[in-house]
């Protein structure tokens, strides 16, 4: 059964930084582009970035939102992927979500909620 | 950026009764070299995740119901809930996996009558 954990959120001060990981199981983590989508209280979803698998190079992109700011890695030993956070915003507060996948998206987490807020 | 458009933003529809939404992208989502739409629908309720519910513009995901059902191409694509169950409340999102960023429709709110 696949299984996606993510963790790390909390209440940060704005400019501040958070790191996010995201725990895989139940499927071959490092085949898989690792993607991130964040959703804003009461708001629609919003794709923040992907990371491909090492045989496609472990190439990142980013949504123009984040670009800059937020740095997307992978240990594909621990099945793990991260996504860190610098300079935050109060426009960044969100749950944050992982999935397998660059496409369409059929494993979800719980997401971590992300609160940036003075 | 693929900009993606639903409609109507909200949807009250009977129990049993048709519910359609609508999604628009501002620009064809079709690869023509597959000839297939990169076109992908979901289904969140409050406090969850999203649920895949079709992908490809119209393949069903495993054990969604066949009440529901994707169609389209191009530009334009629907989502079609035939007969309306009380389970069905939700948000309803188009997405666009046709080309980087992935874009999602603004979110369809569907209420029972």
């Amino acid at each position: 059964e696949v299984q996606l954990v993510e963790s790390g959120g909390g209440l940060v001060k704005p400019g501040r930084s958070l790191r996010l990981s995201c725990t895989g199981s139940g499927f071959t983590f490092g085949d898989y582009v690792m993607s991130w989508f964040r959703q804003a209280p009461g708001k629609g979803l919003e794709w923040v970035g992907f990371i491909r698998s090492k045989a496609y190079g472990g190439t990142i992109e980013y949504a123009a939102s984040v670009k800059g700011r937020f740095t997307i890695s992978r240990d594909d030993s621990k099945s793990i992927a991260y996504l860190q956070m610098n300079s935050l915003k109060t426009e960044d507060t969100a749950v944050y979500y992982c999935t397998p996948g660059a496409y369409f998206f059929e494993y979800w987490g719980q997401g971590t909620l992300v609160t940036v807020s003075s | 950026d693929i900009v993606m458009t639903q409609s109507p933003d909200s949807l009250t529809v009977s129990l049993g009764e048709r519910a359609t939404i609508n999604c628009k992208s501002s620009q064809s989502v079709l690869h023509s070299s597959y000839n297939k739409n990169y076109l992908a629908w979901y289904q969140q309720k409050p406090g969850q995740p999203p649920k895949l519910l079709t992908y490809w513009a119209s393949t069903r995901e495993s054990g969604v119901p066949d009440r529901i059902s994707g169609s389209g191409s191009g530009t334009d694509f629907t989502l079609t809930i035939s007969s309306l169950q009380a389970e069905d409340v939700a948000v309803y999102y188009c997405q666009q996996y046709y080309s980087t960023p992935l874009t999602f429709g603004q979110g369809t709110r569907l209420e029972i009558k």
